[in-house]
């Protein structure tokens, strides 16, 4: 069962609005940590913004803000504010520290476009 | 200073061919790992190394060898690779590789070509 899910191959959103990515992920772990990082056209990955599960609120890091429901199993990535420079892949991802060890397990990811 | 540097950032090479990636890490981290990743394919942790050992080995094929020699310094050894190799990989370095809060910050990663 896939651990991580990204149901949006692509997402399109006009410069300035904001834009919210879905992920969903699965674990019977009560200590989890999620995370976010975007991949740009150059290749390299930059991490976002983190979640711990036992986390009472929901992380934020300048426009990016982390949904985090909990009972749902979500933890959706929203971009205030988008910039043309925000275009790129975006991955969700996992660790369980307890169960998965050194895993960072990751999504597909979502390609995010922003236009002028 | 970039934080993660890899090299070569292009690497083409026959399925003879023994060549190898080199990454560096110059934040003072004790964890290292190497990824690939494929197209429309989610990326796949291949090793791990926490303190110089050994940590994690994903079922990768014995023609991927990997090596570390101190905290700072990771090579992918490459041999007899197949097409289906060809790809971008990655690595990454952390704090340590334990815990929840443990996010991994990237090399630009190498962009290898078999044929």
């Amino acid at each position: 069962a896939q651990k991580i899910t990204q149901t949006q191959p692509g997402m399109f959103v006009q410069e300035k609005e904001a834009v919210t990515l879905d992920c969903t992920y699965d674990t019977s772990d009560p200590s989890y940590g999620l995370f976010w990082y975007k991949q740009p056209s150059s290749g390299e990955m930059i991490f976002l913004i983190y979640q711990g599960s036992y986390d009472q609120q929901n992380a934020t890091e300048g426009r990016y803000s982390l949904n985090f429901q909990k009972a749902r199993k979500s933890a959706n990535l929203v971009i205030s504010a988008s910039q043309l420079g925000d275009s790129a892949m975006y991955f969700c991802a996992m660790r369980e520290p307890n169960t998965g060890g050194f895993k960072t397990i990751f999504g597909a990811g979502t390609r995010l476009f922003v236009k002028a | 200073e970039t934080g993660v540097t890899q090299t070569p950032r292009h690497l083409v090479m026959g399925m003879t061919n023994k060549k190898s990636l080199k990454c560096e890490q110059h934040l003072g981290h004790n964890a290292m790992y190497w990824y690939k990743q494929s197209a429309k394919k989610p990326l796949e942790l291949m090793f791990v190394y926490s303190l110089e050992e050994r940590v994690e080995n994903n079922s990768v094929p014995s023609r991927f060898s990997p090596e570390c020699p101190n905290s700072s310094h990771l090579f992918l050894h490459l041999h007899t690779l197949q097409p289906e190799d060809s790809a971008l990989y990655l690595c990454a370095s952390s704090h340590d590789g334990t815990g929840q809060h443990n996010e991994q910050f990237f090399g630009p990663g190498t962009r290898l070509t078999v044929l």
